[in-house]
């Protein structure tokens, strides 16, 4: 069963208007959780991420929100450039020794 | 910046055969991590290693196999090649284990025909 679920395989969202890609996840040892963009033919790069003692962070145009007693985080681009067009993985982490583990991704696409 | 190295980038190989992947992690990292993305699916974590040690395993088959060597680069080993295994595999690297980022690698992608 999957621990980290992201629902939403595709976004579109207009250049200039917010992109909000949210991310579910079931195993309550997780206590820290990123996410990746990943373009075509090229390795995930790391975006931003949260720790389980903060319910928010900062960083330019990104903020990710974390609400634990939901089990459930989510990524806020704001303003939306054309540039952010990529897929999105959610990943979570449970403490030393332990592996990320991703979700499926959810692929946005900002239209100019 | 120095980046996680993926060798080779591409792969082809024939059923059956044998194939070596190589992870050179971004340097002072000592944790890397293997992933497996097969087409239209999401990673799936296949191995780490911590300090040249194996630190956690995950849906990995027997016949592959990995290491990771003094220079704390990996190697991923993989024998009796399946159409199945065809996929993306991604390295990536840390510093220290859980609760940091990890940074990927561009991947390499093996077709096994």
């Amino acid at each position: 069963d999957q621990q980290v679920k992201q629902n939403s395989p595709s976004l579109s969202v207009q250049e200039g208007r917010i992109s909000i890609l949210n991310c579910d996840y079931t195993n309550s040892m997780f206590d820290y959780f990123l996410w990746y963009k990943k373009y075509p033919a090229e390795g995930p790069t790391f975006l931003i991420s949260i720790s389980s003692i903060k319910d928010k962070n900062e960083d330019g145009r990104f903020t990710v929100f974390l609400n634990k007693s939901a089990k459930h985080l989510s990524l806020h681009i704001v303003p939306s450039q054309p540039g952010d067009s990529a897929v999105y993985f959610c990943a979570a982490s449970g403490g030393r020794n332990t592996p990320l583990v991703f979700g499926k991704g959810t692929r946005l696409s900002v239209i100019a | 910046a120095a980046g996680v190295i993926q060798s080779p980038r591409h792969l082809i190989k024939e059923k059956r055969e044998t194939a070596t992947l190589k992870c050179y992690p971004i340097p002072r990292h000592d944790t890397v991590y293997w992933y497996q993305q097969g087409p239209g699916q999401d990673p799936q974590f296949l191995i780490s290693f911590y300090e040249k040690m194996q630190s956690d395993k995950g849906s990995i088959p027997d016949r592959f196999s990995a290491q990771q060597f003094s220079d704390y680069h990996s190697e991923l080993n993989m024998s009796s090649l399946e159409l199945g295994d065809s996929a993306l595999y991604f390295c990536a690297s840390s510093f220290g284990t859980g609760g940091t980022e990890a940074f990927f690698g561009q991947g390499t992608r093996l077709t096994v025909v």
